[in-house]
């Protein structure tokens, strides 16, 4: 069966500061990767989506950006966060071939920046 | 743009009492819909989808569609405590190629015991 997993779960950093988030997905091949962030009692807005290796699509410009560097793997990256990048953030999957085409999302990374 | 509309709440209804979610969308050629659960600082669960006209049951939960009004619901029967979430209405990229999908802001339901 296919899982995904991010990390880490909970983080807490200063203004200023770098980020990396992790996701990986297992049990299935070429799914199409997405990150979200959902700020507190808000909505989920897409920041990247990633049809393949190296194929990496925004949709909110900012200061994040995300790295697919194999079939599986989708990073979320910044190199100075900001206070408003403080939230929910969620990795998520969907398979290209699937009749219903439904998304699947991982547990969420929660950061907090200070 | 497509755009997916729900009330926020809360909703609040008793135990055993039959809780309705209602959701409309934008693009009149979205084709399927999907009801994700979301516990409060946990991350969705999809519940149910749909993509006919009608009604679709799956034990205490049935979705409802009616495409010509661009309305999609989900009712909760004998609605328990652990119901209490937000629960998000999405419409897919009609070709599920990477695009995105659309999610509604949610509404949050409060089943008091």
């Amino acid at each position: 069966s296919q899982t995904i997993h991010q990390w880490p779960a909970t983080l807490v950093q200063p203004v200023g500061s770098p980020l990396s988030l992790e996701c990986t997905v297992e049990g299935t091949s070429n799914p199409n990767l997405y990150w979200y962030r959902q700020a507190a009692g808000r909505g989920l807005q897409l920041l990247f989506y990633s049809v393949g290796i190296g194929q990496i699509s925004s949709e909110v410009p900012q200061n994040l950006s995300a790295s697919r560097p194999q079939d599986r793997q989708f990073i979320l990256s910044s190199k100075k966060l900001l206070l408003s990048d403080s939230g929910f953030y969620l990795c998520a999957w969907s398979v290209e071939t699937s009749d219903t085409g439904e998304l699947f999302f991982g547990e969420g990374s929660r950061l907090t920046v200070l | 743009q497509k755009e997916v509309e729900q009330n926020s709440g809360p909703l609040s209804v008793p135990e055993g009492a039959i809780a309705s979610l209602n959701c409309t969308y934008s693009d009149r050629g979205s084709q399927s819909f999907f009801w994700y659960r979301q516990y409060s600082g946990k991350s969705p669960e999809l519940i149910m989808f749909i993509y006919s006209n009608g009604d679709k049951e799956d034990g205490r939960f049935t979705a409802q569609l009616n495409k010509a009004s661009q309305y999609v619901s989900l009712l909760i029967r004998d609605s328990q405590p652990s119901d209490s979430a937000t629960y998000l209405c999405a419409v897919p990229p009609r070709d599920n190629y990477g695009q995105n999908f659309v999610f509604g802001p949610g509404t949050r339901l409060s089943v008091l015991p």
